[in-house]
């Protein structure tokens, strides 16, 4: 079965700086798909970013960039110039066919 | 197209008692999906249906647990017997069909169960 690994609970980031949110997976298949998805606070979750696994180029939304090593498993979500509007949980997570295999998640803070 | 939406937004109930949740997808996703999150967890994939058939299951939805999505639209999440180990937020999403990165599941508000 696939896993999905947060190992970051809770970070911080002083508003304007860049964070780097860590995720880490686990499949023996080579073809999915990678996504982050924020939560704010008693909002819906909505997506980030999304990556395919037969791609080695890294995606990029605007603030949002990852660093996709698909040898090592490592999806991590770097967040620039954090505002506070980022504050949120994210979640990290895979996908094969149908469903959505989540980790469990990471609490950001943005500092003013 | 306001999104994917879902009633109630909280259910309070007793143990024992029997719970229904309703979520409307967005409406030309024919792909319907629920999950469970636990506080601190990430979210759990119950079931999903594309159009009204329901393709998958998992094993966390046990026998107290039916989902149904009878004409293709609207999906209802029914809970048996409630214990307090159901106490959790209920997702829904929606999506196109097809493996493409790009038909994301759009997921609605939930519904926060409490069993006391």
């Amino acid at each position: 079965a696939q896993t999905v690994t947060q190992s970051q609970p809770e970070m911080s980031v002083q508003e304007a700086e860049t964070v780097t949110l860590s995720c880490t997976y686990d499949t023996s298949e080579s073809d999915y798909y990678l996504f982050w998805y924020k939560q704010p606070p008693s909002r819906q979750m909505i997506l980030v970013i999304r990556q395919e696994a037969y791609k080695q180029q890294n995606a990029t939304e605007n603030r949002f960039s990852v660093n996709f090593q698909k040898a090592a498993k490592s999806f991590s979500l770097k967040i620039s110039d954090s505002q506070l509007g980022d504050a949120a949980m994210y979640f990290c997570a895979y996908r094969r066919n149908e469903k959505l295999t989540f980790g469990t998640g990471t609490r950001l803070t943005i500092i003013p | 197209d306001t999104g994917v939406s879902q009633d109630p937004r909280h259910k309070i109930t007793k143990r024992g008692q029997n719970v229904t949740f309703r979520c409307d997808p967005i409406s030309e996703h024919n792909r319907l999906y629920w999950y469970r999150q636990t506080l601190g967890q990430g979210p759990e994939f119950l079931t999903y249906f594309q159009n009204e058939a329901q393709l998958e299951k998992s094993r966390l939805l046990s026998d107290r647990f039916s989902a149904e999505r009878p004409k293709g639209s609207f999906s209802t999440l029914e809970i048996q017997r409630t214990e307090q180990g159901d106490s959790a937020m209920y997702l829904c999403a929606s999506s196109l069909p097809g493996q493409s990165l790009y038909n994301e599941q759009f997921f609605g508000p939930g519904t926060r169960l409490t069993v006391l």
